[in-house]
């Protein structure tokens, strides 16, 4: 059975960091390409970070609007993808979630809240 | 970067009824649409992925349609239980973006 479970969240304070985590079981996550989506306390759903599998090179892609401000990786060995946030801002609360493939598995979702 | 614009917002719909709702990408996309539901509390469940591929275990009254710029997904004889979000997202291609989402609510 295929299970993303993402950690990591809370509340942080404007310009903070905080690091995601989502571990998986349940397929081969050398070859899997990994995505970040978060959905904002008003619904709208916003793919943030895809990362490809080793044979790619673990090639990176990020909407524009965390360039420069979220990292995603991974490591195989441990089955795991992580995104690293700086410089988080209030437009940033939201519940992200880590995703396989296509989008055929989400994870349950991690809320992030940016407040002072 | 590519625009998904989808309508109706929201709409209301006795069940047995047949709906349909509308996606669009402010640039060609090809066959590259996804749909998903979400039902509150839970996360997106994909229903359709190349535009028209029904995902595993969907029912069949889920269908999806449209190529280049236009796209659909109809619910035949909606059921109490399709009451929910529905989000259409350009996939294959980076920036992966969804659409603002039609909220389904059953009469």
């Amino acid at each position: 059975e295929v299970q993303l479970v993402e950690t990591g969240g809370g509340l942080v304070q404007p310009g903070k960091s905080l690091k995601l985590t989502c571990a998986t079981s349940g397929f081969t996550f050398s070859t899997a390409w990994m995505h970040w989506v978060r959905q904002s306390p008003e619904k709208r759903l916003e793919w943030i970070a895809r990362s490809k599998d080793r044979s790619n090179i673990y090639a990176t892609d990020y909407v524009e609007s965390v360039k420069g401000r979220f990292t995603i990786s991974r490591d195989d060995s441990k089955s795991s993808v992580y995104l690293q946030m700086n410089s988080l801002e209030e437009e940033d609360t939201a519940t992200y979630y880590c995703i396989l493939g296509l989008g055929d598995y989400w994870g349950q979702g991690v809320m992030v809240t940016v407040s002072s | 970067n590519i625009v998904m614009t989808q309508s109706p917002k929201s709409m209301s719909i006795s069940v047995g009824d047949r709906v349909t709702m509308n996606c669009k990408a402010s640039q060609n996309v090809g066959n590259n649409i996804a749909w998903y539901q979400q039902k509150p509390g839970q996360s997106p469940k994909l229903l359709i992925y190349y535009a028209s591929n029904r995902y595993t275990g969907v029912p069949d009254r889920f269908t999806g349609g449209g190529y280049g710029t236009d796209f659909t997904l109809t619910i035949n004889s909606v059921q109490a239980e399709d009451a929910a979000f529905y989000y259409c997202q350009r996939i294959y291609n980076s920036p992966f973006t969804f659409g603002s989402g039609t909220r389904l609510e059953i009469k």
